[in-house]
């Protein structure tokens, strides 16, 4: 089983509805991460949380909001999604290593491809 | 701001030849990492390879390398023997240390690879 896991992996919906991504994580890691991926644009980042009370505007918040439900679930909603946010969205986390040093490495899931229409 | 530009929207390499990804990246900062990541078509992200700022050594991954120029804010990844499974979206990435160690991604560059 992947160490994150998103679902939905594919959601088609249409202009106006609420959607919710889920992510679920057993890394164990504190550390985790909304991105959207966009052709031409590389990956930015939506929302991010460092534990379970705390929580951080990315770049690109507006029109999205997160709700981290325990350590391993950090989940992103669109309120009432609209055609511009069709994109490619991953969860992802990281951690400190046993000696206290950030490695610095994310890990993704899958991705959960939205297309609003 | 932080930024990271990655110049070639595509290449291309003829499996068994090297090619060379470009990145150049814009800080202030003294301390950070760097980072290639692979996204093949599965769009599953991977880590490639990572660099910290403070050694001056190129950290090479098997048949990837990297060439740091610190002074230069450039940090290119060689991909040695290329294979058709080295045919991947890849990512230059950027993480500050000084505390918030959020990521700056740059665009991406297509590599092919051609039989």
């Amino acid at each position: 089983d992947a160490d994150v896991t998103q679902t939905p992996r594919n959601r088609i919906t249409k202009t106006g509805k609420r959607i919710m991504l889920e992510c679920s994580q057993t890394k164990g890691h504190d550390r985790m991460y909304w991105y959207r991926q966009d052709p031409g644009l590389g990956l930015r980042l939506i929302y991010y949380s460092f534990d379970v009370k705390d929580i951080n505007k990315g770049e690109i918040s507006d029109g999205y909001s997160v709700s981290r439900q325990a350590q391993a679930k950090f989940s992103l909603s669109l309120e009432s999604a609209i055609p511009n946010q069709t994109a490619l969205y991953f969860c992802a986390t990281s951690d400190f290593d046993s000696g206290g040093i950030n490695t610095g490495e994310l890990f993704f899931g899958e991705g959960s491809r939205l297309t609003v229409l | 701001a932080q930024t990271v530009t990655q110049s070639q929207p595509e290449m291309s390499v003829q499996e068994a030849e090297t090619v060379t990804l470009s990145c150049t990246y814009d800080t202030s900062e003294s301390d950070y990492y760097l980072f290639w990541y692979k996204q093949p078509p599965s769009r599953q992200m991977i880590l490639v390879i990572r660099q910290e700022a403070y050694k001056q050594q190129n950290a090479t991954e098997n048949r990837f390398s990297v060439n740091f120029q610190k002074a230069a804010k450039s940090f290119s990844l060689k991909i040695s023997d290329s294979q058709l499974g080295d045919a991947a979206m890849y990512f230059c990435a950027y993480m500050d240390t000084s505390g918030t160690y959020k990521y700056i991604f740059g665009t991406g560059t297509r590599l092919k690879v051609l039989a």
